[in-house]
């Protein structure tokens, strides 16, 4: 299986401020033969489902707001939030699809 | 609106079974792999099973393989999961969830509220 780790565990961010959460799998995501990273980012709000925030790495699903992007290549990626807004209090879990599909422990962010 | 609305989840004693259900709607649902996930409240999300649309085709995480059963009916739009010689580490909340991909494997583009299944004596 591939496994995929997150840091940090949680983080604390200021209101308009910027929140990075990393993402490692243990072997590389990335298809050659289409040059695309296998790679998804989700965001998880209490007693709520998952919601598709991102995929193939930097592509961001229809009416994800653009303080969302998503980067990285190969077996290291990054979700940055730009400008950290009230809504956006969540676990945040990254998802390779390259070889089955497997999830991060997840990424609390909170407001400092 | 396309919605997955899942279904049968409760408490069953280990060994038991229990069959869960997800109903779609506001797509073509047999153009579409479908998948069941869960997580433990507070755990990560699991990958367990899915499904290819029309049905013929199924793969399955190996903590769930030989007791675990993933199938549709795509006359009813509905995706389900037949789950016997359940143990307590099953118990958890399970989602169904879209394939994004349609006849190919992708990541997962919309999610069903979850049901939750506990598995106690």
């Amino acid at each position: 299986d591939i496994v995929m780790t997150q840091s940090p565990d949680s983080l604390a961010v200021s209101l308009g401020e910027r929140a990075t959460i990393n993402c490692k799998s243990s072997q590389s995501v990335l298809y050659s033969s289409n040059n695309k990273n296998y790679l998804a980012w989700f965001q998880q709000k209490p007693g709520q489902p998952p919601k598709l925030l991102i995929y193939w790495a930097s592509t961001r699903e229809s009416g994800v707001p653009d303080r969302f992007t998503g980067s990285g290549s190969g077996t290291d990626f990054t979700l940055t939030i730009s400008s950290l807004q009230a809504e956006d209090v969540a676990v945040y879990y990254c998802q390779q699809y390259y070889r089955s599909w497997t999830f991060g422990q997840g990424t609390k962010v909170e407001i400092k | 609106e396309v919605q997955l609305v899942e279904s049968g989840g409760g408490l069953v004693q280990p060994g038991g079974s229990l069959r869960l259900s997800c109903a779609a709607s506001g797509f073509t649902f047999s153009s579409f792999w479908m998948h069941w996930v869960r997580q433990v409240p507070g755990k990560r999300l699991v990958w367990v099973s899915r499904i290819n649309g029309a049905g013929s085709s199924t793969t399955y995480a190996d903590s769930v393989k030989g007791r675990f059963t993933i199938s549709r009916d795509n006359t009813k739009n509905t995706l389900y999961l037949q789950m016997n010689s359940l143990r307590a580490e099953d118990t958890a909340v399970y989602y169904c969830a879209r394939d994004r991909g349609g006849n190919s494997a992708d990541t997962f583009d919309i999610w069903g509220q979850g049901t939750m299944v506990t598995v106690s004596s």
